[in-house]
């Protein structure tokens, strides 16, 4: 079954740090850019992080030296490393995968169903 | 930076009524715009990508068009199982969703 399954979530206080981990299967997680998008309660959605199939990455600005994304191909996982923590980052947060093979084109075909990170204290 | 405007931000609608959601980008786009369905404590569910391109297994009743700075999301015939939120979407931005809910 193809299938995006996140995990890590859960309440931090602010200046905290977290990793999110998303495990993929049933597809060749290698040949596939892959991203986070967080949603905050009630609220819409908001893309965070990308990464590339040589590791490229990309970051929204409000993420940009607070969160590191990677990838380890041979174990099919992607992590969302994030530093220094704030309330506005309470979000859950979901993996994605892009359409088709190859670099990034922000065509989301695939969602995980998410995992929640609470920053409060 | 784009930003996407939808319009409008919730509709009520009955089963079986045609439904447009419109949604408008800051500047062109060209035809990179794809619309996603979101149910309530759910994922969202990827629907059209490119404008009008249907993603496999989602019902014909869905359609999308549009260019440059202007796009429609157009429901044919509104089902019960259509009732969620729709966003629409431009490379790193989502628009801020269209509710619909049940007349």
């Amino acid at each position: 079954e193809v299938q995006l399954v996140e995990s890590g979530g859960m309440l931090v206080q602010p200046g905290g740090s977290l990793t999110l981990s998303c495990a993929a299967s049933g597809f060749t997680f290698r040949s596939y850019a892959m991203s986070w998008v967080r949603q905050t309660a009630g609220k819409g959605l908001e893309w965070v992080s990308g990464i590339g199939l040589s590791d490229s990455t990309y970051y929204a600005d409000s993420v940009k030296g607070r969160f590191t994304v990677s990838r380890d191909n041979s174990k099919n996982m992607m992590y969302l490393h994030m530093n220094s923590l704030r309330a506005e980052d309470t979000a859950v947060f979901y993996c994605v995968k892009e359409l088709s093979a190859g670099f990034i084109r922000w065509h989301f075909d695939l969602w995980g169903r998410g995992t929640l990170v609470t920053v409060s204290s | 930076d784009i930003e996407m405007t939808q319009s409008p931000s919730s509709l009520s609608a009955s089963v079986g009524d045609r439904v447009t959601i419109t949604c408008r980008a800051s500047q062109n786009i060209d035809n990179d715009l794809n619309w996603y369905q979101q149910k309530s404590g759910k994922a969202p569910k990827f629907l059209i990508y490119r404008t009008s391109t249907l993603q496999s297994g989602v019902p014909s009743r869905f359609s999308g068009s549009g260019s440059g700075t202007d796009f429609t999301l157009t429901i044919g015939s509104l089902q019960p199982e259509d009732f969620a939120t729709y966003y629409c979407q431009h490379a790193v931005t989502f628009g801020g969703g269209t509710k619909v809910e049940i007349k």
